[in-house]
């Protein structure tokens, strides 16, 4: 079992919906959580990053952190075409340490 | 906009031959990270240098791969001799190491090894 498990999609979605991505996690020693947008052949670029649990919102974007679950999630209101993209999970036991990355969930919005 | 650059952005090269990949953190970042990504494995660590030093090199290759900082805005991973499973997209990311703050990737290096 990878220490981060991330559904692969691809997912599809209308213009204007609501996008639910989630992460699982078995490493109960994460303490910083992170989401990343990564455009095919760029690197990924940071969205969102919470420290231990709660939610974090951040415009159209909203992160949610469950310790007690070992799951994360980020939500995207009225998504857009230019949203369509591969979105990566990570995260970390300490801070600047090496991230675990999810393996990415590839996202495409339809105008 | 500061960003992390990375050298070059493609390579193609013959089995056995050395590749060289020069990443220049974002200035004032103290931590430099090197990933590779992979469709199979995707993003995962080879390397991560605080303050110049080696503070872990657990993903690397020993024996082809190595990874330094001759100074603060230069990294380099090199490998040699290169084998076809090399090929993949590797990735330079700084932080600053200080309080948190998450790292920010370069653009990467696309390896061919033919």
């Amino acid at each position: 079992q990878k220490e981060v498990e991330q559904d692969p999609g691809p997912l599809s979605v209308p213009e204007g919906a609501i996008v639910s991505l989630n992460c699982t996690y078995s490493n109960s020693a994460f303490q910083y959580f992170m989401w990343y947008r990564q455009y095919s052949r760029k690197g990924p670029e940071l969205l969102m990053y919470t420290y231990s649990s709660g939610n974090k919102e951040d415009g159209r974007f909203t992160a949610q952190v469950d310790k007690s679950s070992k799951y994360i999630s980020l939500f995207i209101r009225d998504s857009q075409p230019s949203d369509s993209a591969t979105y990566l999970c990570a995260m970390s036991g300490g801070a600047g340490t090496a991230l675990i990355f999810g393996k990415g969930t590839t996202l495409s919005v339809s105008s | 906009d500061a960003r992390v650059t990375q050298t070059p952005r493609h390579k193609v090269t013959e089995m056995g031959q050395e590749v060289t990949m020069r990443c220049q953190p974002i200035l004032g970042h103290n931590t430099v990270f090197w990933y590779r990504q992979t469709m199979m494995q995707g993003l995962e660590l080879l390397a991560y240098f605080r303050n110049r030093a080696p503070l872990d090199d657990s993903g690397m290759p020993k024996d082809r791969f190595s990874a330094e900082m001759p100074d603060a805005t230069l990294a380099t991973l090199k490998i040699q001799p290169s084998e076809p499973r090399d090929s993949a997209v590797y990735f330079c990311a700084s932080g600053p190491g200080q309080g948190y703050q998450p790292q920010h990737f370069g653009d990467g290096t696309r390896l061919s090894i033919l």
